[in-house]
C-alpha cells in the first residue's frame, strides 16, 4: 500500500519568505508526527497530531512555525519569515493509534529538503 | 535534555562480523522501543521494535535486547552485509517518540 508521501521533495526559498510543507499519512493512521533534521544532527520533534487536534506542541521552535492537520488526514507545516537556520529536512510520519493495536511504529515519508538562501 | 543517547556516531564493521549498536535511555517510564535505518535522501525505515516486558526480540539477521535497570538497548546484525551500511536510529516511546542522534554504520566488504 502506499506510504507516507511528502511534498514538495526539495524546497529553495529566499530568507524572509513563508513556505509550506505538506504530509500525506498512511490511510487510517491516526497519529501524525513532524521531525526535522538539521545537518549532522538526530531527529528533532516539532508537532504530534491526534486526529485533528495537537496535544503536543512543545517541539514547535518558534512562533513562526505552525502546523495543522484537517479532515483526520493531510497536513500542513507553515513557516514564516524563514530564517537560515531553518534549513534542514522535514519528515512526517505517522502510525495507528495505540490504542487499537498495542504498540505501533512510525512510518515515515522521504521528507522534504529545505533550504533558505 | 536528550533522553535517548547513543553514544558511538559511528561504527565499521567487516562484512559477516556482528554489528553491535548501542543506545541509552533515562526515562525509566519509556515502554516502547524501536529502531529505525536511514540511507540518504530516504526517510528512517522502521526495523524492529521491542516492548518493556520483554528483553529480547529477534527478526532475521537483527536481534535488539533490553536491559531496563541498565536502561540500555542495542541491536545486534548478525551477519553483517555491505547493504547495511547506512545511519541507524534507536527510539522510545513515551507520550511521544523520542530519537537518539544516530550512529552510522559502514559494513566493508
Amino acid at each position: 500500500g502506499a506510504g507516507v508521501s511528502q511534498s514538495p521533495s526539495n524546497k529553495v526559498t529566499e530568507k524572509g519568505k513563508d513556505v509550506e510543507l505538506r504530509c500525506d499519512p498512511i490511510s487510517g493512521h491516526t497519529a501524525l508526527y513532524w521531525y526535522r533534521q538539521s545537518l549532522g544532527q538526530g531527529l528533532e520533534f516539532l508537532i504530534y497530531f491526534q486526529g485533528n487536534s495537537a496535544p503536543d506542541k512543545s517541539g514547535l521552535p518558534s512562533d513562526r512555525f505552525s502546523a495543522e492537520r484537517t479532515g483526520g488526514s493531510v497536513s500542513t507545516l507553515t513557516i514564516q519569515r524563514t530564517q537560515q537556520e531553518d534549513s534542514a529536512v522535514y519528515l512526517c510520519a505517522s502510525s495507528l493509534e495505540p490504542t487499537q493495536g498495542g504498540n505501533s511504529p512510525l512510518h515515515f515519508g522521504n521528507g522534504t529538503r529545505l533550504t533558505v538562501t | 535534555d536528550q533522553q535517548v543517547k547513543q553514544n558511538s556516531p559511528s561504527l565499521s564493521v567487516q562484512e559477516g562480523r556482528i554489528s553491535i549498536l548501542n543506545c541509552d535511555y533515562t526515562n525509566s517510564m519509556f515502554d516502547y522501543f524501536l529502531w529505525y535505518k536511514k540511507y540518504p535522501a530516504e526517510g528512517p525505515t522502521f526495523l524492529i521494535s521491542i516492548s518493556s516486558i520483554k528483553d529480547k526480540n529477534e527478526d532475521g539477521r537483527f536481534t535488539v535486547f533490553l536491559n531496563k535497570s541498565a536502561k540500555h538497548l542495542s541491536l545486534h546484525i548478525v551477519p553483517s552485509q555491505p547493504g547495511d551500511s547506512a545511519v541507524y536510529f534507536c527510539a522510545a516511546s513515551g507520550n511521544q517518540f523520542y530519537f537518539g542522534t544516530g550512529t552510522s554504520l559502514t559494513v566493508i566488504p
